[in-house]
């Protein structure tokens, strides 16, 4: 099972900066099987990329991700209000695994 | 209009059962692969289970493997997550969605709260 561990656990900026979140896993994710996934309270998930650097359809393009092998950044390049939110980080091959979350919190 | 509907939460004492079901619209579901996702309170996504298009294969998470089973019905659209032998540690809320391997989205239900309790 192919373990994924992100950082930060928190993220505390103000709207308009940068967010970088990173997830490594612990080996090598096939096929760049590799999602982000914003989550609001109450909400199911949401798909933000796909294929560690796709973007989801209707997602803004202030959202990007990149990476491969075992390392992978999601960036948002200006914090909008509506993005504090909590990240999370996939991989979709057999089975699925989900980092722990990194909590994007208003400053 | 792409729809999943989830239904069957609810409190359940430990050691009994539950079965939860994920009603599909707008999308062939006969074609994807499904999972189970839970979510426990304050907590973060833990995968479940999965079972192929065509219900030919499945696969489980350690700590569900033996009382859980994932089932479908495409003639109904449906898919199924039977729960046994139930514990506290499994109240969560429980979403299915759809599989991402060589799609460019997902589906998701808006998910079902279990609560395991005496």
């Amino acid at each position: 099972e192919i373990v994924l561990t992100q950082s930060p656990g928190t993220l505390s900026l103000s709207p308009g900066e940068r967010a970088t979140l990173s997830c490594r896993a612990s080996q090598s994710v096939s096929g760049s099987y590799l999602a982000w996934y914003q989550q609001k309270p109450g909400q199911a998930p949401r798909l933000l990329i796909y294929g560690a650097s796709s973007r989801a359809t209707g997602i803004p393009d202030r959202f990007s991700g990149s990476g491969s092998g075992t390392d992978f950044t999601l960036t948002i390049s200006g914090l909008e209000p509506e993005d504090f939110a909590v990240y999370y980080c996939q991989q979709y091959g057999s089975p699925w695994t989900f980092g722990q979350g990194t909590k994007v919190e208003i400053k | 209009q792409v729809q999943l509907v989830e239904s069957g939460g609810g409190v359940v004492q430990p050691g009994r059962s539950l079965r939860l079901s994920c009603a599909a619209s707008g999308f062939t579901f006969r074609s994807s692969a499904m999972h189970w996702v839970r979510q426990a309170p304050g907590k973060g996504l833990e995968w479940v289970a999965v079972i192929s298009y065509d219900g030919s294969n499945k696969h489980y998470a350690d700590s569900v493997k033996g009382r859980f089973t994932i089932s479908r019905d495409n003639s109904k659209n449906t898919l199924y997550l039977q729960m046994n032998s139930l514990r506290p540690e499994d109240t969560a809320v429980y979403y299915c969605a759809s599989d991402l391997v060589g799609a460019t989205t997902d589906y998701w239900g808006q998910g079902t709260l279990v609560t395991v309790s005496s």
